[in-house]
């Protein structure tokens, strides 16, 4: 495609139960970024993979968060047992290397997750 | 945690003029970029200045770099309604395995027409 996708574009839950966050990268990137983002705030890093490295996984917020690029494409993060601040929306970049720091990063129009 | 913060927060204009927006971040960084954000919508990149870079023109679009005060400005010059949007700079450290990007609060500008 064009640019980065994300699916569902929206998702409610209800507290304690699992969700599952695809995202579908520019074709040909490399890296691959999470971020979690608040009401009001800017986004905040999650994180990073290089193909199907999961390089950096500083951001998580708990161990509830999980995150997997098992063929260097395709993403998904998974929330297990959502709690009410998990509420945000999680946006997923892609760039072409991201190792470089002028590598541009791509971003998908997000998920709103919403937890009841 | 956010990098810095962006000043200010909420901006209003009409159409024709020019916005200004500033950032403060708190660490050295390699780069400093800018994102806009519509309403329900992805961050699009706009520019980005090197921490080498002083001053950068892209269009309608100048931005400031003074690493010392570790402070950067964005001013888009004689603003549409189209730009009514949340505008986020973003700080990058290279940390060996990626550029990962540290995000300020952001401003919401408002162009009227």
């Amino acid at each position: 495609g064009a640019g980065v996708s994300q699916s569902p574009r929206y998702k409610v839950a209800k507290r304690g139960q699992d969700v599952a966050l695809r995202c579908d990268p520019i074709s040909g990137h490399v890296s691959l970024f999470w971020y979690q983002q608040a009401l009001g705030q800017g986004p905040e890093f999650l994180t990073y993979f290089q193909n199907e490295a999961q390089l950096d996984k500083s951001g998580l917020p708990s161990d509830r968060f999980f995150a997997e690029r098992p063929e260097g494409s395709v993403s998904t993060l998974k929330i297990q047992r959502t709690q009410q601040e998990d509420s945000a929306v999680y946006l997923c970049a892609s760039s072409l290397w991201g190792g470089a720091s002028t590598d541009t990063q791509y971003f998908g129009p997000g998920t709103r997750l919403t937890v009841l | 945690s956010q990098q810095g913060e962006e000043d200010p927060q909420a901006l209003s204009i009409q159409e024709g003029e020019n916005a200004t927006m500033n950032c403060s971040y708190k660490t050295s960084i390699n780069n400093l970029q800018w994102y806009r954000q519509n309403s329900g919508r992805g961050l699009v990149h706009l520019i980005l200045i090197r921490s080498n870079e002083r001053e950068k023109h892209s269009g309608r679009l100048r931005v400031t770099l003074d690493t010392s005060k570790k402070s950067s400005s964005l001013l888009i010059t004689a603003s549409r309604a189209a730009d009514t949007a949340s505008y986020f700079c973003a700080t990058d450290r290279l940390t060996g395995t990626a550029s990962k990007l540290t995000f300020g609060t952001g401003t919401r500008l408002q162009v009227t027409l």
